[in-house]
């Protein structure tokens, strides 16, 4: 089975540009959570989809947002980049949403390095 | 307060030497979960093990052990005769609930370090 998979790879915008991320989740998976990872801040939640609605939301400005498709692969965009987003962007999948009853283990990608100039 | 602290930030070691990356964990909850990750340096979040709290029992998967403590708050891992691909970022984290929803929360990782 094919694991979770995210495009691309790597990405440089400047400030005040648009981005947006891909990721395929395993197949068979419903859930999509999206995390970004910085050196000062280590792993952070961003929002979670299920069923092609988000289920669950960390502590990050408007300017994150993202959605789900029926085949549920999933997109972040970040709109008016600044430099402070400059991170690595992990999304994860599992078979059910955390937001039925935790627990579920979630499996990664490889992530997507975002640098803003 | 941190719910998940991984006081090592970096560990090195030199190969064939066991190794124990501590981890300790804060929740009011009665039902939770643990997981253990490892990020190479590719990046890519590689999942353990997941233990829930209701079982106790200590964990061996080949070199990777897993030592789970209720009374002491932490759930330790340890590899034996360690090899440099075990060089890693290895992550702790809980899954508890934030009213009806439940999210991840992680320890700042411990860098592990092999040498040869």
């Amino acid at each position: 089975k094919a694991g979770v998979t995210q495009t691309p790879r790597y990405l440089i915008k400047t400030r005040g540009q648009q981005v947006t991320l891909s990721c395929s989740p395993i197949s068979g998976h419903r859930s999509v959570s999206w995390y970004q990872q910085t050196p000062g801040q280590g792993l952070q939640f961003l929002f979670e989809y299920f069923s092609e609605t988000q289920r669950n939301k960390g502590n990050f400005p408007g300017r994150f947002s993202g959605r789900q498709f029926s085949n549920s692969r999933s997109e972040m965009n970040v709109s008016t980049l600044e430099l402070g987003d400059s991170a690595l962007y992990l999304c994860a999948s599992s078979l059910v949403s955390n937001y039925q009853g935790g627990g579920e283990t979630q499996y990664f990608g490889p992530g997507t390095r975002l640098l803003v100039l | 307060a941190q719910k998940v602290t991984q006081a090592q930030t970096e560990i090195s070691v030199v190969e064939k030497e066991d190794v124990t990356l501590d981890c300790v964990y804060e929740t009011r909850d009665t039902t939770y979960y643990l997981f253990w990750y490892k990020q190479p340096p590719s990046g890519e979040l590689v999942f353990l093990i997941r233990r829930n709290s209701f079982d106790e029992q200590n964990e061996i998967s080949g070199r990777y052990s897993w030592n789970f403590q209720k009374s002491t708050s932490s759930f330790n891992f340890t590899i034996t005769a360690s090899q440099v691909v075990d060089s890693a970022v290895y992550f702790c984290a809980l899954s508890e609930a934030k009213g009806s929803n439940y999210q991840l929360i992680w320890g700042a990782g411990t860098k592990l370090i092999i040498k040869p």
